[in-house]
């Protein structure tokens, strides 16, 4: 079954502590995304990367990291979580930025 | 700039009632245009895209949309609503090509609820 897998699903943590938020997909898809979901803003984009290696920063970046080491894994990495990084996460994949996406259920966080 | 605009942000329809959500996209060219889903809990899902062609385009769920070149609209419409299609809505843009990187614009989301 064509799926992108996140975890975790939720997360409660304190600021300052460092976590990741993996994300994979099983369709040899070359373009992954990561969003950000806040009531009334819809979804914006924090990182892409277009194929393994790749990577380049979206509209709302700042505080996160990324990293593209194989093409199936595409990592998101709150070095030093804030409270205003409390959202709601997807990852998505597809062949190509502007094909349809496959979308992740979502990561919940809550920075305290 | 490339904007993408769903002017409401609530709708409540009756069961069995139809349904329109309207999107207005502002882009220098045509761009690929797309619906999706989102149901509580859950990731965003693929209801249908137009990339050229007939601009009548059918998706999943029985939702269909309609592009207006004249009007740069893509509204959603389906002729009965379900209990089921209580979700939120949202309508997204990109600017045709491969190869290179062409940026999704995601409108802010329309919220449907259904009443009995």
């Amino acid at each position: 079954e064509a799926q992108v897998t996140q975890n975790p699903r939720y997360l409660i943590t304190v600021t300052g502590k460092k976590l990741t938020v993996t994300c994979s997909q099983n369709m040899n898809h070359e373009y992954m995304s990561w969003y950000r979901q806040d009531p009334g803003l819809g979804l914006r984009q924090i990182y892409y990367s277009m194929n393994v290696e790749v990577t380049d920063k979206g509209d709302v970046p700042e505080g996160y990291k990324v990293s593209r080491k194989e093409k199936r894994n595409f990592p998101l990495i709150l070095e030093s979580p804030s409270p205003n990084q409390t959202s709601l996460y997807f990852c998505a994949s597809s062949h190509y930025s502007n094909q349809p996406q496959h979308f992740g259920d979502g990561t919940r966080l809550s920075i305290l | 700039a490339q904007s993408v605009t769903q002017p409401d942000i609530h709708i409540t329809v009756s069961e069995g009632a139809s349904l329109e959500l309207r999107c207005n996209y502002s882009y220098g060219a045509t761009p690929y245009l797309f619906w999706y889903v989102q149901s509580p809990g859950q990731g965003l899902q693929l209801l249908l895209k137009y990339f050229s062609g007939d601009t009548l385009v059918q998706g999943i769920k029985g939702f269909e949309a309609e592009f207006k070149r004249s009007q740069s609209s893509f509204n959603l419409r389906k002729p009965s609503v379900h209990w089921s299609d209580a979700a939120e809505y949202f309508c997204a843009a990109a600017l045709p090509g491969s190869g290179g990187y062409q940026k999704v614009t995601f409108g802010t989301g329309t919220k449907l609820q259904v009443i009995p």
